[in-house]
């Protein structure tokens, strides 16, 4: 089944503590890109890849970080997370880099900062 | 000042009525998607507007895309509970190359 696999779905953290989420596609889709959705504020993209090696910041980049060695995986790092990161995020992948492509998400992480 | 402004935020309907969401912009968008999210999952493409003035229908969705390409309308006939979810458009600007932005959502429920 093509799908976008992220992990962990929930997770609670202490403030400081460097953690991953991680995702991977099974669909060779050349774009992934990371979003966190808050109430009110929609989806905001945190990072994006249009390929292997090759990423660039959304519109929240800030206290992330993001790698892309394989085409399938594109995990996002927060290296300190503080509690303003507490969200629902979401990856994505696309066939091409292109917003006309068709996007498919993972099902979210929950994560708390306390 | 969110690019994509869907109103209403919230709707809460009974079973049976018509509703519609919109999606309201000043810009000017090359093609705009239309996504439904149910809780606990990830958002779910229903369909792509690419054209001014473009109607797409999904059995009792119709879809459709300003002449402008500044705005789309979602309208749904006969809502049923199966409906219930967070109504989402994103869109791509002409003046942004690739970029999908994402509107600020519409919650809807609709009660039996």
């Amino acid at each position: 089944e093509a799908q976008v696999t992220q992990n962990p779905r929930y997770l609670i953290t202490v403030t400081g503590k460097k953690l991953t989420v991680t995702c991977s596609q099974n669909m060779n889709h050349e774009y992934m890109s990371w979003y966190r959705q808050d109430p009110g504020l929609g989806l905001r993209q945190i990072y994006y890849s249009m390929n292997v090696e090759v990423t660039d910041k959304g519109d929240v980049p800030e206290g992330y970080k993001v790698s892309r060695k394989e085409k399938r995986n594109f995990p996002l790092i927060l290296e300190s997370p503080s509690p303003n990161q507490t969200s629902l995020y979401f990856c994505a992948s696309s066939l091409f880099y292109t917003g006309q492509g068709f996007y498919t998400f993972g099902s979210g992480t929950r994560l708390t900062v306390v | 000042t969110q690019l994509l402004e869907q109103s209403p935020q919230f709707l809460s309907i009974q079973e049976g009525e018509n509703l519609t969401v919109y999606c309201n912009s000043s810009s000017v968008f090359s093609s705009l998607q239309w996504y439904r999210q149910e809780p606990g999952e990830g958002p779910v493409l229903l369909v792509t507007v690419v054209t001014g003035g473009e109607v797409k229908k999904l059995k009792r969705l119709t879809f459709q895309f300003g002449d402008a390409r500044k705005d789309s309308s979602l309208h749904i006939t006969a809502a049923q509970p199966g409906d219930t979810g967070l109504y989402l458009c994103a869109g791509v600007r002409e003046s942004s190359g690739d970029k999908l932005t994402f509107g600020t959502g519409t919650r809807l429920a609709v009660r039996p």
